[in-house]
């Protein structure tokens, strides 16, 4: 079946505009994730979804950044005013109900300028 | 905070010369240890989960252990295909902290 998948594989934008890096999870999956992943290091939690509400946000960097699951399958994640120290790999992984196993996306590689 | 040190950060080795690699955490409370395998470029993808001291889990090449501080990944001859970063984790289903990974180079 049909993994996670994140589109753009790449976004390129300058510094202050707005991007939006969307996340198709697994079908039936209930829980999605969010994570921001720099260069040589582990990824950093962002948010978490269990259906449609955000269950902790608390990895959020500042009020930039915002994601949203209205349906319970497909998660946005938004980030406002972008700065150059936003550039990182975006990854995005979710997880049958009731499991712990994460199933990750190949990640959006956003680079602000 | 939970957290998570790997280490060695890079560890290159033979067509079969076995080693391990190590993941030290503190927690409050273990609600799961977690292995991926992370090659260039894509995103991780999930080995093993370790829920308590003592436990082991077996996968090919490699063997995840449990003890109550630290959890070791052991790759017995391993093979160049092997080659990747291999990142710990620790959580539960809400959040999960990663280690900053072990990148683990086989030469043929």
């Amino acid at each position: 079946g049909a993994g996670v998948s994140q589109t753009p594989s790449n976004k390129v934008t300058e510094k202050g505009k707005y991007v939006e890096l969307r996340c198709d999870p697994i079908s039936g999956h209930t829980a999605l994730y969010w994570y921001r992943q720099s260069l040589g290091q582990g990824p950093e939690f962002l948010i978490y979804f269990q259906g449609t509400g955000a269950a902790d946000d608390s990895g959020l960097p500042n009020d930039r950044f915002f994601a949203v699951r209205p349906e319970g399958s497909v998660s946005t994640l938004k980030i406002q005013r972008t700065e150059r120290g936003d550039s990182a790999m975006y990854l995005c992984a979710s997880s049958p109900r009731g499991s712990n196993e994460q199933f990750f996306g190949p990640g959006t590689r956003l680079t602000v300028l | 905070e939970d957290q998570v040190t790997q280490s060695p950060e890079a560890l290159r080795l033979q067509e079969g010369e076995s080693s391990s690699l190590n993941c030290s955490y503190t927690v409050s409370g273990l609600r799961g240890l977690f292995w991926y395998r992370q090659d260039p470029g894509k995103g991780p993808e999930f080995l093993f989960t370790l829920y308590s001291a003592g436990e082991e889990k077996e996968k090919e090449r490699l063997k995840a252990t449990l003890t109550k501080k630290e959890s070791f990944l052991h790759i017995t001859a391993p093979k160049p295909e092997d080659s990747a970063t291999y990142l710990c984790a620790v959580g539960n289903f809400n959040k999960f902290y990663f280690g900053s990974g072990t990148k683990l180079n086989v030469k043929p």
